[in-house]
Order: structure tokens, then sequence, then C-alpha cells
């Protein structure tokens, strides 16, 4: 079964700091991963995808993310945070193309001045 | 803008009463879904439809029913709504699942008394 770890329900980082956000999977195949973004009293957006074409992914507003198949990762980065990035970043994994998405709890980034 | 429209925006009600949510969408989109959304706790399927006239339950079905009588509506109905269904809810659509990305809508908050 696939499943979703995301580590630290609150980061908060300096304005111009590198933002990192981590998420473990669990699955049984390749797995389709996805990063989410939930700005306040929205729904949630693509941030990015990853679905094995390359291992490392990037985004829209500078965020990336890195496979790595050996540690079960897909951490979220961006090198430097801007204050509109505070927001709740959802990872996801689907196991196969005929499986539904697996949410993890989400973290809620906030960006310090 | 295309995309998902949910009705109502926000909705309170009392113990025992019953609602529907309206999840319209414009995409021509297959698959549609219903989450709920608590904090600390992620999104959590309720119920998804693979096509029209279909339906299946996600992770926490009980308590709620959905119909998806034409292919861009799906509805998600409460028939004693209880304070444990106090949450926001998001319907989302895509063209099928697995790497297909997620369009959700803005969500709508419920509160039960």
């Amino acid at each position: 079964a696939q499943s979703v770890t995301q580590l630290g329900s609150h980061v908060s980082v300096s304005e111009g700091a590198l933002v990192l956000l981590r998420c473990n999977y669990s699955s049984s195949v390749p797995p389709y991963l996805f990063w989410y973004v939930q700005y306040p009293n929205q729904g949630l957006q693509l941030l990015l995808k990853y679905t094995s074409a390359a291992t490392l992914v990037k985004g829209i507003n500078d965020f990336e993310a890195e496979f790595k198949k050996s540690e079960t990762s897909f951490h979220l980065t961006k090198p430097s945070a801007h204050m509109s990035d505070a927001a709740e970043y959802f990872c996801a994994v689907s196991e196969t193309s005929g499986s539904r998405l697996t949410f993890g709890e989400g973290t809620q980034l906030t960006v310090n001045p | 803008n295309a995309g998902v429209t949910q009705t109502p925006k926000f909705r309170v009600l009392k113990t025992g009463q019953s609602m529907t949510l309206l999840c319209a969408q414009d995409m021509n989109h297959e698959y549609m879904y219903w989450y709920r959304q608590d904090p600390g706790m992620g999104l959590r399927l309720i119920h998804y439809s693979v096509g029209e006239g279909t339906t299946a339950k996600g992770e926490v079905p009980d308590g709620y029913n959905v119909s998806r009588l034409k292919k861009q509506n799906f509805l998600l109905g409460l028939e004693s709504a209880a304070p444990s269904q106090t949450s926001v809810y998001f319907c989302a659509s895509s063209w099928f699942s697995g790497a297909n990305v997620l369009t959700f809508g803005a969500g709508s908050r419920l509160t039960v008394l």
C-alpha cells in the first residue's frame, strides 16, 4: 500500500533562506510523486510532479524536488524563500496510472522578514 | 476562468440536518473527487467518480453520499450531519488517476453545531 510521511508539520525560515520540506513515501512499485501548495483560503495547486522521466524535477516559483529511490524520498527545496511562499505544502503519491492519490499530512511554511 | 467551482463556500448546520455540496467542472474531466481537510490530517478521500453515473468509496465514506448524474457535476450529500463532519471540503477533478494532475476547487467550509 502506498503512503506518504511529511517530516515536520511546521517549518519556519527567514526571507532569503533555503527552504527544505521533507517527504518520504512508501510504495511497492515505482511511484508518481507530487507536491501541491495551498495558499490561505484557497484550494490546492500543483507545484511539480515526478513521473520517472528525470529525478530532479523543477516546478513553479523556483521550487524543485529530487526523487531518491534509495532513500524513498522526494524532498522539496527552494534556494531563497520569499514572503509569498508562506503556505501549506502537501506531498502526494500514486503507485500506478490507475490508483488514487494519497496525500501527506501537510507542512505549514512560515517565512519571517 | 475554467476550473472547479464549489457551492456553497460556507455553511452552518445543526446536528441532524441535511445538506448537499455541489461541485461543477468545465474541463470535461472524467474523474472527480471529494476530500475533507482537517488540521494535522492532510486531505482524506471521501468518495470519487471515474465517470458519469459512477461513484466509489474512498477512505472516509461513512455519513456521506454522492451522485454524478452529469459528467460535469459531482454532488456530496450529508443526510444527518454530525459535529465530526465539521471540516473544509474540497472537490477536485482530473482526466484520469495516477499521474494526472488534480484541479481543486476553492473549498467549502462546513460547521456542524
